[in-house]
C-alpha cells in the first residue's frame, strides 16, 4: 500500500537554529512530493514541491527540501528556525502528480525563543 | 497568486438540516478541485474529486448523496453536506489544482468549521 511517514508527532527547536523535519514514503514511480504547513483553524499553506530536476528544492519563508530516492525520503529543512515557523507540517506525495495527494500524518514544529 | 477561498468559515446548523459549502479560485481557473475532511489533530482525508463540467469522483466510503459536490464553473464548487448529523462536524477544506508548466500544484483554502448540534 502505498504511504507516507512523518516518523516525528512533534520536533522542538530553539529559535536560530537549524531544523529538520522529516518525510519519507512508500509509492511506485516517481511521485509528486509536496510540504505544506498549517497554522491552527487555518487551511494549508503551500510551501516547496518537488517534480524533477535539482534535488534540493528551494520555497516560501527560507524552507527547502532534499529529495533523496535511494532513501525515499523528502525531508523539509530551514538554516535557521524562527519563533514564527512554529506550525504543523504535513508532507503529501502525488503517485501521479499533482492530484489524490497522499499526507503525512503532519509533525508539530515548536521553536522556542 | 493561487489564492483560494472558502465561504463561510465556520458554520454551525441543526441536525437534520443541509449545510453548503463554497470553494473558490481567486485569481485562476481551477478544471479540478478537491475536497477534504479533517478530524482534530489528524491529517487531511481525501473526500472526492470535483471536475468542472462533470460528475465528482469520491473516494471509498465517502456517501455520495451525504456530500453533494458541484463543479459548475473553473472558479467555484460547492459541498452540501445534507441531512448533518452531530458525527459530519469536521474541518473541511478544498483545494484547487493548478495546472501546466511549473505549477502542477493543490493550493487550498482557509477551510470550514462545522459544527453539527
Amino acid at each position: 500500500a502505498q504511504s507516507v511517514a512523518q516518523p516525528e508527532d512533534q520536533v522542538n527547536v530553539a529559535e536560530g537554529n537549524p531544523l529538520t523535519v522529516k518525510c519519507t514514503y512508500s509509492v511506485s514511480g516517481n511521485p509528486y512530493l509536496f510540504w505544506y504547513v498549517q497554522y491552527p483553524n487555518r487551511g494549508l499553506q503551500f510551501l516547496l514541491k518537488y517534480i524533477t530536476g535539482d534535488n534540493l528544492v528551494k520555497g516560501s519563508y527560507g524552507f527547502e527540501a532534499e529529495f533523496n530516492k535511494s532513501q525515499t525520503s523528502f525531508h523539509l529543512k530551514k538554516p535557521s528556525a524562527l519563533v514564527s515557523d512554529s506550525a504543523l507540517y504535513f508532507c503529501a506525495v502525488g503517485p501521479g502528480g499533482y492530484n489524490k495527494l497522499i499526507f503525512g500524518a503532519g509533525t508539530r514544529l515548536a521553536v522556542h525563543p | 497568486g493561487a489564492v483560494v477561498s472558502q465561504h463561510p468559515s465556520w458554520v454551525i446548523c441543526k441536525s437534520g438540516t443541509s449545510v453548503k459549502i463554497e470553494c473558490r479560485s481567486l485569481d485562476f481557473q481551477a478544471t479540478t478541485m478537491f475536497w477534504y475532511r479533517q478530524f482534530p489533530k489528524q491529517s487531511l482525508m481525501l473526500m472526492a474529486t470535483s471536475n468542472e463540467g462533470s460528475k465528482a469522483t469520491y473516494e471509498q466510503g465517502v456517501e455520495k448523496d451525504k456530500f453533494l459536490i458541484n463543479h459548475a464553473s473553473l472558479t467555484l464548487s460547492t459541498l452540501t453536506v445534507t441531512s448533518a448529523h452531530p458525527e459530519d462536524s469536521s474541518f473541511y477544506i478544498c483545494s484547487a489544482g493548478e495546472t501546466g508548466g511549473a505549477a502542477d500544484t493543490q493550493y487550498f483554502g482557509p477551510g470550514t468549521r462545522l459544527t453539527v448540534l
